[in-house]
């Protein structure tokens, strides 16, 4: 158990709807990272927030947007979604601002089907 | 760009036998690299790492080593067993950025 974790587990939804995931941070933690993890595209990180403030961003389409709260966790909504969408969404967490030397801890993973 | 190639799989083993998963990369500057390890139904967890070339990261028996002149960072188990059937991911990060993963691939180790 890493201690991160990220609701719902799992999520059906449609085309054109839109959904938010949640992610809370191992306890001391002031970055979260989304990444996600598709068949065809492999895991492509998405944004990084650091005590509240974004800190990197990464192939995230416009359709996306994400934001940490006061209390740490943070939420990754999904709109406008389409069939391409569907993937695994991990969220990460770390100590510092330093994402490429910073261990992250990864969440067991949000699995997001548009039908 | 920066970007990280592996073997594709998925790689089929007996328990004991000996692991290789190929990773080569390409970046500029001297990046660190990675392995994850992705367990069924987990998220990934970092494995090992280096930061510099010929480093050797190891770790629960896996080792890599920095190979600059080969670009390289391949991962290694002397004896493999079944509980290490998993998805190994390679990442590189040129310095304090985020890193860039490879793949991924699917190791299975039948008892």
């Amino acid at each position: 158990d890493s201690g991160v974790t990220q609701t719902p587990k799992h999520l059906i939804t449609a085309t054109g709807q839109r959904v938010t995931l949640r992610c809370s941070p191992r306890s001391g933690d002031l970055s979260v990272y989304w990444y996600q993890q598709s068949l065809d595209q492999g895991l492509q990180f998405l944004i990084q927030y650091y005590n509240g403030e974004e800190r990197a961003k990464g192939n995230i389409l416009e359709r996306f947007s994400a934001q940490q709260f006061p209390d740490l966790h943070s939420e990754l909504n999904l709109s406008s979604l389409e069939l391409g969408d569907s993937a695994l969404y991990f969220c990460a967490s770390s100590v510092g601002s330093s994402g490429g030397t910073d261990t992250q801890y990864f969440g067991p993973g949000t699995r997001l089907t548009v039908l | 760009g920066n970007s990280v190639t592996q073997m594709e799989g998925p790689v089929t083993l007996s328990e004991e036998a000996f692991l290789t998963i190929n990773c080569t990369y390409t970046a500029t500057g001297y990046p660190s690299l990675f392995w994850y390890v992705q367990y069924p139904g987990e998220g990934l967890q970092l494995l090992l790492k280096a930061t510099k070339a010929d480093d050797k990261g190891s770790n629960k028996g896996f080792e890599a080593t920095y190979r600059k002149e080969t670009t390289s960072f391949h991962l290694e188990k002397g004896s493999v067993q079944v509980s290490d059937s998993a998805v190994y991911f390679c990442a590189l990060s040129p310095g304090s950025y985020i890193p860039t993963f490879g793949r991924g691939t699917s190791l299975i180790v039948h008892p």
